[in-house]
């Protein structure tokens, strides 16, 4: 199975909305991430985390918060977001956190923020 | 700090010709390549990566990348283009003492196959 899952496909919320995305992965791997993907452009690394610790953090603002429950799971909430926030968010697992490891992304989550 | 540049934001071939995605890399250290393609609607996926060992890599679909450090390119290519090939293509770029999530993404290059 080199399957990332992520949940919900599509997601529209408010600006006083808070809600969560959801990624999964059964492959074993200890690294998983959050990138940001606007149209026709690269994705933006947001989190990293690390055998479930917080490794890196792009200086993501405090309206995005990540969460990793266990080595399977990693969830991303949303509080008070802006529209400019409206994105592909995606989500990424490696065997290790490591120069060479390959990423095995999700389809992602297309985010709207009225 | 490393970088990579993809010549070319758009590529348009016709099915059957040769697929040819520039991508050059600017790093002080010796580099890890990587090129993932992107369909509509989903996610990133490897197409191969240049790890220091072979400079001819192979990767899924036909696609193939040569290293040339004196050229600083790590350049995509397919023989034959199917219309299935459609889709962006990114060239990344990681080192030494980086690690995985903090690759470097080129901005991108969009490749259209014609009937």
């Amino acid at each position: 199975d080199t399957e990332v899952t992520q949940t919900p496909k599509h997601l529209v919320m408010g600006m006083t909305n808070k809600k969560s995305l959801k990624c999964e992965q059964h492959m074993g791997h200890r690294a998983m991430y959050w990138y940001k993907q606007k149209a026709k452009k690269p994705p933006e690394l947001m989190f990293v985390y690390s055998y479930e610790k917080l490794s890196i953090n792009e200086s993501v603002p405090s309206r995005f918060s990540p969460e990793c429950p266990n080595s399977s799971l990693l969830n991303l909430h949303l509080h008070a977001l802006q529209p400019e926030d409206s994105a592909l968010y995606l989500c990424a697992s490696s065997l290790r956190d490591g120069q060479t490891d390959t990423q095995y992304f999700g389809p992602g989550t297309r985010l709207t923020v009225l | 700090a490393q970088s990579v540049t993809q010549l070319g934001s758009h590529v348009s071939v016709s099915e059957g010709a040769l697929v040819l995605l520039r991508c050059n890399y600017s790093s002080s250290v010796p580099p890890y390549l990587f090129w993932y393609v992107q369909y509509p609607n989903q996610g990133l996926q490897l197409l191969l990566k240049y790890t220091s060992a072979a400079t001819l890599v192979k990767g899924i679909n036909g696609f193939e990348a040569e290293f040339k450090k004196s050229e600083t390119s790590f350049h995509l290519t397919k023989p034959s283009a199917h219309m299935s090939d459609a889709a962006e293509y990114f060239c990344a770029v990681t080192g030494p003492n980086t690690n995985a999530g903090k690759s470097t993404f080129g901005d991108g290059t969009t490749l259209t196959v014609k009937p």
